[in-house]
């Protein structure tokens, strides 16, 4: 079946740090891979996606980029503020939108001033 | 716009206690979805359903009950509630195609004692 892992957490960096979070993924066929976030006490917003390979997905200064040949979607961001601290997941989908989420168990970062 | 909506926020059950615990979505979204959260599993699928009348199980179903008698509201239960059912709840939705992610709640925090 799909599955996303994750690098484990937690992951504290410094302001303006540069921050990359691994994201794998085992899927059938070509999935859609997205990035969601959440912020404390909140549900999960979505930060980015990307649907099909070499896509690249950005929003807020975070970048992945759908690699389809390592299976990856790592997230980046060259310079992080206190306000990016939050709980990062990854996730997959079937390229239609049919099939539930499957939700990597996701990567807590701290930004310290 | 509210976007989905949980109630409660907060429960204290006692073990054996029932509950039902409510989401409603005013996006009209075909389709939506329980997930329970808890400390380094990530999001896990509890029940989902593709339209008003039908329901589905996810990754982590035994121990509750969904029904979606209309588009906009889906209610999960718990008709015998264990210490193992403590988590966070998130509700969702979603039309595919998934271009626009899932939307989810703010979810509820359930203790069972």
């Amino acid at each position: 079946g799909n599955s996303v892992t994750q690098m484990e957490g937690p992951v504290t960096l410094s302001e303006e740090a540069f921050l990359t979070i691994n994201c794998t993924y085992t899927a059938t066929g070509y999935p859609s891979l997205f990035w969601y976030v959440q912020y404390p006490g909140e549900g999960l917003q979505l930060l980015l996606k990307a649907t099909k390979a070499d896509d690249k997905g950005s929003n807020k200064g975070f970048e992945a980029t759908y690699r389809k040949e390592t299976t990856s979607f790592h997230l980046e961001k060259g310079s992080v503020q206190v306000s990016d601290s939050a709980v990062y997941f990854c996730a997959l989908s079937d390229r239609g939108g049919n099939t539930p989420l499957v939700f990597g168990k996701g990567t807590r970062l701290s930004v310290i001033a | 716009n509210a976007g989905v909506t949980q109630t409660p926020k907060f429960r204290v059950l006692k073990t054996g206690q029932s509950m039902t615990l409510l989401c409603a979505q005013d996006m009209n979204h075909e389709y939506m979805y329980w997930y329970r959260q808890d400390p380094g599993m990530g999001l896990r699928l509890i029940h989902y359903s593709v339209g008003e009348g039908t329901t589905a199980k996810g990754e982590v179903p035994d121990g509750y009950n969904v029904s979606r008698l209309k588009k906009q509201n889906f209610l999960l239960g718990l008709e015998s509630a264990a210490p193992s059912q403590t988590s966070v709840y998130f509700c969702a939705s979603s039309s595919p195609p998934l271009g626009y992610g899932y939307t989810f709640g703010s979810g509820t925090r359930l203790t069972v004692v």
